[in-house]
């Protein structure tokens, strides 16, 4: 079946930007992930949903980090007046229920200019 | 609160030599552990996982890790590397009371022909 996608793979931006993140987990998990790997380091947690909620957003650097997983499907995570330091590896994963296996997506590579 | 050490960053072995690759991890109640593999511009896939029981894990390409609770240890092991096993490898710990995954640095691996 098909796995976790993330889109756009790639995205350019200016810093001060606001840019949008989409997940499409795994059809069927209820517990959705995302991570962040900034270069030379293993994936660090930022947020993870339980159905459509937030069960533990303690890895947001901030509050201009935000997800949001309405239907309990698709996730975005939000990013407003993006930072020269926000660029990175943004990861989503999900898994059949929480503390299940994670299965990860490709990323998304963000660049703040 | 959960931890993992890999202390090597960069490994590099001849083609048909065997490769042990370290992980240390911290957590309070009975770990999951996990070995993920990330190739150039690829995702994070899952070689392996120990959630109880047999305390030797097979997983997928010929890899096999042990966990040790005594020394706190899940190192990953394969008798006889093949050059696309050059990627980078990393150790992760999570758990039910922790649905979150605490990942290590990460271990390059480099394969010499």
């Amino acid at each position: 079946g098909a796995g976790v996608s993330q889109t756009p793979s790639n995205k350019v931006t200016e810093k001060g930007k606001y840019v949008e993140l989409r997940c499409d987990p795994i059809s069927g998990h209820t517990a959705l992930y995302w991570y962040r790997q900034s270069l030379g380091q293993g994936p660090e947690f930022l947020i993870y949903f339980q159905g459509t909620g937030a069960a533990d957003d303690s890895g947001l650097p901030n509050d201009r980090f935000f997800a949001v997983r309405p239907e309990g499907s698709v996730s975005t995570l939000k990013i407003q007046r993006t930072e020269r330091g926000d660029s990175a590896v943004y990861l989503c994963a999900s898994s059949l229920s929480w503390g299940e296996t994670q299965y990860f997506g490709p990323g998304t590579r963000l660049l703040v200019l | 609160a959960q931890s993992v050490t890999q202390p090597d960053i960069h490994i590099t072995v001849s083609e048909g030599a065997s490769l042990e690759l370290r992980c240390n991890y911290s957590y309070g109640a009975t770990p999951y552990l996990f070995w993920y593999v990330q190739s150039p511009g690829q995702g994070l896939q899952l070689l392996l996982k120990y959630f109880s029981g047999d305390t030797l894990v097979q997983g997928i390409k010929g890899f096999e890790a042990e966990f040790k609770r005594s020394q706190s240890s899940f190192n990953l092991r394969k008798p006889s590397v093949h050059w696309s096993d050059a990627a980078e490898y990393f150790c992760a710990v999570g758990g039910t009371s922790y649905g979150k995954l605490t990942f290590g640095q990460g271990t390059i691996l480099t394969v010499h022909p």
